[in-house]
């Protein structure tokens, strides 16, 4: 158990819809990173936020934003989705924005999308 | 730009055998490096890490050492066991973004 936790696990839903994906870093860990994971893609950095703010862009679409609470948890969003969506979406957390800190992931949230 | 280009699996091993998977990298400044695992069903977990050039990282008799020289970490292990079995991904950060590779899906049969 890395003591990062995701919500849900597993989500189902249709095109054009719009979902919100849930992560709860590790206790004192103020650095939150999203990734994609994708068959064809691989595993892809999407956005990085440390204490509230955003601190780093990766390949994250216009259409997926994401934001950092007060408490340090984090939401993806993920508007007007598309078949190409799915995905298995991960969070995780590093304790601060030094490059060689391991990041410790969660479980991943499984999103389908019909 | 910044990269990381990952040997593509699938790799199929008996117990006790070599592992080998090549790792080698792009990049600007003086990154990081890591090979994570996935287990089945898991999220990634950090197998290794080498922060500067020359660092062997080693965990549970796996070792990759940062060389420059070459831009390139590859993983070793001297003999494998079927718990090994998984997905193991080579990674980068440069402070402000992360790579990883593509993975390489490793089976080690008995």
């Amino acid at each position: 158990d890395s003591g990062v936790t995701q919500t849900p696990k597993h989500l189902i839903t249709a095109t054009g819809q719009r979902v919100t994906l849930r992560c709860s870093p590790r206790s004192g860990d103020l650095s939150v990173y999203w990734y994609q994971q994708s068959l064809d893609q691989g595993l892809q950095f999407l956005i990085q936020y440390y204490n509230g703010e955003e601190r780093a862009k990766g390949n994250i679409l216009e259409r997926f934003s994401a934001q950092q609470f007060p408490d340090l948890h984090s939401e993806l969003n993920l508007s007007s989705l598309e078949l190409g969506d799915s995905a298995l979406y991960f969070c995780a957390s590093s304790v601060d924005l030094l490059s060689y800190n391991e990041q410790f992931f969660g479980p991943g949230t499984r999103l389908t999308v019909l | 730009g910044d990269s990381v280009t990952q040997m593509e699996g699938p790799v199929t091993l008996s117990e006790e055998a070599f592992l080998t998977i090549n790792c080698t990298y792009t990049a600007t400044g003086y990154p990081s490096l890591f090979w994570y695992v996935q287990y089945p069903g898991e999220g990634l977990q950090l197998l290794l890490k080498a922060t500067k050039a020359d660092d062997k990282g080693s965990n549970k008799g796996f070792e990759a050492t940062y060389r420059k020289e070459t831009t390139s970490f590859h993983l070793e292990k001297g003999s494998v066991q079927v718990s090994d079995s998984a997905v193991y991904f080579c990674a980068l950060n440069t402070g402000n973004q992360f790579y990883f590779g593509t993975g390489t899906s490793l089976t080690v049969i008995p």
